[in-house]
């Protein structure tokens, strides 16, 4: 139990357009859901908290109107690069915070790899 | 503000040998450790807490707010222990703050 999944898996996108990622987690509702952005070879970087039915909150150096994130259930959050660019090009992990077992754990998505041209 | 420092980014044993991870951390409320671990190709997912006091495949981690460290240890490192390893802070709101992460190799 306490899957967490994310689609696409890989998205090639051409510079200007925007793309939208989805995490869900399957099998329990998460009333937390972040969203790290991962560079090659350093840590997660957390760029958003969401909770459902409310306004994500950004951390700073985040631009709001870039990365639309929108949490719409307690399993399902969307975040969306709008106008994406190169510098754009990362590694984005989404991540769900629940209490499936009475544990308040944190559970992974395996991770976007979006790359634009 | 809270900040985690992991120092090793790479960090290599033989199988049997007795392995610690290093985590330092800095924040001024009462903090959640956990060590988060990466294999190869597979997702991040949770190794330990520090809440629990457990013992997770060997791995044990004790929270020591004097030294503000909770770093992980195992007496017998594996090959199968070789992987990515995160140690995390969660504070305020429930957001983490992730170390820069410790590559482990454990070599035959």
């Amino acid at each position: 139990g306490a899957v967490v999944s994310q689609h696409p898996s890989r998205v090639i996108c051409k510079s200007g357009t925007s793309v939208k990622i989805e995490c869900r987690s399957l099998d329990f509702q998460a009333t937390t859901m972040f969203w790290y952005r991962q560079f090659p070879k350093q840590s997660l970087m957390l760029m958003a908290t969401s909770n459902e039915g409310s306004k994500a909150t950004y951390e700073q150096g985040v631009e709001k109107d870039k990365f639309l994130i929108n949490h719409a259930s307690l399993t399902l959050s969307t975040l969306t690069v709008t106008s994406a660019h190169p510098e754009d090009s990362s590694f984005y992990i989404c991540s769900a915070q629940g209490n499936p077992r009475g544990t308040d754990t944190q559970y992974f998505g395996p991770g976007t790899r979006l790359t634009v041209l | 503000a809270q900040r985690v420092t992991q120092p090793e980014k790479l960090l290599s044993v033989f199988k049997g040998a007795p392995v610690e991870l290093k985590c330092n951390y800095s924040y001024s409320g009462s903090p959640e450790l956990f060590w988060y671990v990466q294999y190869s190709r597979q997702r991040l997912q949770l190794l330990l807490r520090h809440i629990s006091r457990e013992s997770i495949k060997g791995f044990t981690a004790d929270l020591n707010k004097g030294e503000t460290s909770f770093h992980l240890k195992k007496p017998f490192a594996q090959e199968e222990d070789s992987a990515m390893y995160y140690c995390a802070l969660r504070a305020n709101a429930g957001k983490s703050t992730f170390g820069d992460g410790t590559t482990l190799t454990v070599k035959p």
